[in-house]
């Protein structure tokens, strides 16, 4: 199985910030990742796939880059609607795995 | 519009069987699979497996091979998912999802997956 490992596990930020996530595997998975938001008793939300691409409609301040090994996804000035938990998961191949997740808090 | 609608909450004792069910709308339903992915009590997502929507087809994780069955209704364009000899680690919020079919008919996860149900709780009491 491939793991990710994502970090931080949490992450303290204030409105305006830039912040950045990051997912890193042990084999090379070149661009097969996706990016989930997750609010409290909701659903994952798609943010990234393929590593860079912004799903319809997500706003234009998440982006995600990396290939093979390493993965970030970045929120160029946080919002306050973007407190919330974020995972990445690889997509090349099942398992489909997901990391363990970030949690993004108000400081 | 596009949404998928799974069936609620489920209290159920240990060792016995629970069935979740997903039902899509607003969508060509045989031209994706569904995927089911679970999430227990203040940890992170877990993904069970997948079942081709079309022709049923189905790939599971390891971790509940052996105890669940995925199944598709065309028909009734509605997605179950089996899971069997529950065990209190089971306890969590079962989602189920949307996810594209490749061409060679297998469900791709490279384009992400787009559409989620609102989650389904289950219980799993001594």
């Amino acid at each position: 199985d491939i793991q990710m490992t994502q970090s931080p596990s949490s992450l303290s930020a204030s409105v305006g910030d830039r912040v950045t996530i990051t997912c890193r595997t042990r084999q090379s998975i070149s661009h097969y990742v996706n990016w989930y938001q997750q609010k409290p008793g909701q659903a994952p939300k798609l943010l990234i796939y393929t590593a860079s691409d912004l799903q319809s409609g997500v706003p234009s301040r998440f982006s995600g880059s990396g290939s093979g090994t390493d993965f970030t996804l970045t929120i160029s000035s946080l919002q306050p609607e973007d407190f919330a938990t974020y995972y990445c998961q690889q997509s090349y191949s099942s398992p489909y795995t997901f990391g363990q997740g970030t949690k993004l808090e108000i400081k | 519009q596009v949404q998928l609608v799974q069936s609620g909450a489920e209290v159920k004792k240990r060792g016995a069987s629970v069935k979740v069910s997903c039902k899509a709308s607003g969508y060509s339903y045989t031209s994706y699979g569904i995927t089911w992915v679970r999430q227990a009590p203040g940890q992170g997502l877990e993904w069970m497996g997948w079942i081709n929507g079309y022709n049923g087809n189905t790939n599971y994780a390891q971790n509940v091979q052996g105890r669940v069955t995925m199944t598709t209704d065309t028909s009734t364009t509605t997605a179950n998912m089996e899971l069997r000899n529950l065990r209190s680690d089971d306890t969590a919020v079962y989602y189920c999802a949307r996810v594209p079919l490749s061409g060679s008919g297998s469900p791709t996860f490279y384009y992400g997956v787009d559409v989620w149900g609102q989650g389904t709780t289950v219980t799993v009491s001594s």
